[in-house]
């Protein structure tokens, strides 16, 4: 059963960058079939989607963020990453990683499988 | 950008009766491929969000046949034909046709 988990920046300070890296078991990453997608949620808010990544290759990015954003996948760790700079108060969320079932061609199905979260709070 | 539009934003349901929620999208959610990529999620209080239904009403592994999602174009629903106790959460619809976006999500409670 594939499980996602979220390392834990906890308090990041403005204007630096908030490193989260998602850690995939009992699944391989590099599986032809599965985008890998981060999203966040504020406080008491609704969720946004920032950024997906296939098979270690293409990237998406929410439009809104592209300019501070960079995924990446480690096929050898399993591991996603996802690096936002100059990160401001506006940024505090609870980040989750999740996997995006995908047809080669095609749009996705949606995120099947969601991490615990991870907090992230700018603050100085 | 595609915006994604839920009605209502809270969604107060009696025990035992059906519940609908609405979602709209500002673009049609059609491929070239012909399917529609638009799913439902529910969130439960401190959870993380589960995906009930994909490509419009494709029902996810485990999720009980009282959800039902339908619609096309930029026009969808999700129904729950009798609320349970463990319904109660944030239902969000997520477009995957253009990019990624979420609707603002509907919160659903037992009155």
């Amino acid at each position: 059963q594939v499980q996602l988990q979220e390392s834990d920046p906890g308090l990041v300070k403005p204007s630096e960058t908030l490193s989260l890296t998602c850690t995939v078991s009992g699944g391989s990453i590099s599986t032809t079939n599965y985008l890998w997608g981060w999203i966040r949620q504020p406080p008491g808010k609704g969720l946004e989607w920032i950024a997906s990544i296939y098979n270690g290759g293409t990237t998406y990015y929410n439009p809104s963020l592209k300019s501070r954003l960079s995924i990446s996948v480690d096929m050898s760790k399993n591991q996603v990453s996802l690096k936002l700079r100059s990160v401001t108060a506006a940024d505090t969320a609870l980040y989750y990683c999740a996997r995006d079932p995908v047809m080669v061609g095609a749009p996705s199905d949606g995120f099947d499988i969601w991490g615990q979260g991870a907090m992230v709070t700018v603050s100085s | 950008d595609v915006v994604m539009t839920q009605s209502p934003l809270s969604l107060p349901v009696t025990l035992g009766q059906p519940a609908s929620i609405s979602c709209r999208s500002s673009q049609s959610l059609v491929y070239s491929d012909g399917n529609t990529h638009l799913s439902w999620f529910q969130q439960r209080p401190g959870q993380s969000p589960r995906r009930l239904l994909y490509k419009v009403s494709n029902r996810d592994s485990g999720v009980p046949d009282r959800f039902s999602g339908s619609g096309s174009g930029t026009d969808f629903t999700l129904k729950i034909s009798r609320v349970e106790a463990e319904d109660v959460g944030v239902y969000y619809c997520m477009q995957t046709t253009h990019l990624i976006t979420f609707g603002q999500g509907t919160r659903l409670e037992i009155e």
